[in-house]
């Protein structure tokens, strides 16, 4: 079966450090990979997004490759700042469009 | 606009009592689902209809009833609220999930609290 697991944390940073955020799955065929950021008392929102093997997606300096071989998209990050103190969540849409999972969610937060 | 707006924000209500949590999109999408976040922020789908049918429907109690009236509306209906019900529910919606790398869009959720 299908399933995403990635790190637990919390995960505290000073500003301007690295971040790496690790996440792998399991799947049949040749699922869309997505992270999504959830703000402090928001919903859900698609932070960036890959369809294929090798795919990079990237939005607001964050980054994260799919990795068939090992089947990751870890997300990464070169210099974060307080505002991006969230839950991040990997998630895997099933490429028949009926299976959704989402990771357990990573909390970060960075201090200043 | 707000594109996929719920209602209630907060909810607290007793153990027994029936609610419903309202869930609307102005996206034009096909398809709506309804979450479910527990307090450890596990975030786990329960529902997704698509144009008005159930396409999925997760291992949930039956006290969970979603109503869909259109495609533009899905509505989460729950009778004899438990405890263990207490979560923030979310809605969302996305054009075609079978569209490779389709993006969902999240309302803000509904924090339900049962005493």
């Amino acid at each position: 079966g299908n399933s995403v697991t990635q790190m637990e944390g919390p995960v505290t940073l000073s500003e301007e450090a690295f971040l790496t955020i690790n996440c792998t799955y399991t799947a049949t065929g040749y699922p869309s990979l997505f992270w999504y950021v959830q703000y402090p008392g928001e919903g859900l929102q698609l932070l960036l997004k890959a369809t294929k093997a090798d795919d990079k997606g990237s939005n607001k300096g964050f980054e994260a490759t799919y990795r068939k071989e090992t089947t990751s998209f870890h997300l990464e990050k070169g210099s974060v700042q307080v505002s991006d103190s969230a839950v991040y969540f990997c998630a895997l849409i099933s490429n028949t469009g009926n299976q959704f999972y989402f990771g357990t969610g990573t909390s970060l937060t960075v201090i200043p | 606009d707000t594109a996929v707006s719920q209602t209630p924000k907060y909810l607290v209500t007793q153990m027994g009592n029936d609610k419903s949590i309202k869930c609307e999109q102005n996206l034009g999408h096909d398809t709506m689902y309804w979450y479910k976040q527990d307090s450890k922020k596990f975030l786990k789908i329960m529902f997704s209809y698509n144009n008005k049918e159930l396409i999925i429907n997760e291992t949930v109690p039956n006290r969970f009833s979603p109503k869909s009236p259109d495609k533009a509306h899905l509505n989460l209906h729950i009778n004899s609220l438990e405890l263990g019900d207490s979560a923030v529910y979310f809605c969302a919606s996305s054009q075609d999930p079978r569209d490779i790398g389709e993006t969902q869009y999240f309302g803000p959720g509904t924090r339900l609290l049962v005493l």
